[in-house]
């Protein structure tokens, strides 16, 4: 089974300065994708950056920058330069494709991220 | 990116009242379709799989009674949640995979279902 924790419920940030959110995660199966999705308050999931478990490169995606440690299993999403439009909720999530699992997403429980002026 | 569209944004219905809610993904091909439900302040919960021109796959505990999902074509999958009552009032949010290259989950707009 996988599982994905995300530690931190809550996190504040000064506008223009960079935050990491923390994401690790725990699967048996070598081929595994691992992704960020932002859900402001209007409720969509807005996509973000995604990073293939044999990818040897860090992902990064305009200010998302996917800090990826195998070996921790950790894959926290680093945001430079905060703006307020970055408050909202982050879900890491992680998707595998055994035994027909249609590659079905594996969320955290999310982390709030406030953007102070 | 990929777009998906979900219709309606939000309904309003009688309990004892069945409603359909549309997923449907606008510039790309998605075999592979996934409906979750959120509840307030919580992460999102996934209710089946649905792959075209095949049954869905329903997660342990959802009732695939109560809640039909059909996956007509490869951009249009729909759910009906069947003789709604107010416990199913929650937001339900679809997904479709886009299988060209990473396997990305791109996330309609949501649906927001209120049962009086």
């Amino acid at each position: 089974a996988q599982k994905i924790t995300q530690t931190q419920p809550g996190m504040f940030v000064q506008e223009k300065e960079a935050v990491t959110l923390d994401c690790t995660y725990d699967t048996s199966d070598p081929s595994y994708g691992l992704f960020w999705y932002k859900q402001p308050s209007s409720g969509e999931m807005i996509f973000l950056i995604y990073q293939g478990s044999y990818d040897q490169q860090n992902a990064t995606e305009g200010r998302y920058s996917l800090n990826f440690q195998k070996a921790r299993k950790s894959a926290n999403l680093v945001i430079s330069a905060s703006q307020l439009g970055d408050s909202a909720m982050y879900f890491c999530a992680m998707s595998v494709n055994s035994g027909g699992s249609n590659y079905k997403l594996t969320f955290g429980k999310g982390t709030l991220l406030t953007v102070n002026p | 990116g990929a777009v998906v569209s979900q219709h309606p944004s939000w309904v309003i219905c009688k309990s004892g009242t069945s409603v359909k809610i549309e997923c449907r993904s606008l510039d790309f091909q998605a075999t592979t379709m996934f409906w979750y439900r959120q509840f307030p302040k919580q992460s999102l919960m996934l209710m089946a799989t649905s792959n075209e021109g095949s049954k869905a796959t329903y997660e342990q505990g959802v009732e695939k009674d109560k809640f039909l999902i059909n996956h007509a074509s490869l951009t249009l999958s729909t759910l009906t949640v069947t003789s709604a009552h107010p416990e199913d009032s929650s937001f339900y949010i679809c997904s479709a995979r886009d299988g060209r290259g990473t396997d990305t989950q791109y996330f309609g707009p949501g649906t927001r279902l209120t049962v009086l």
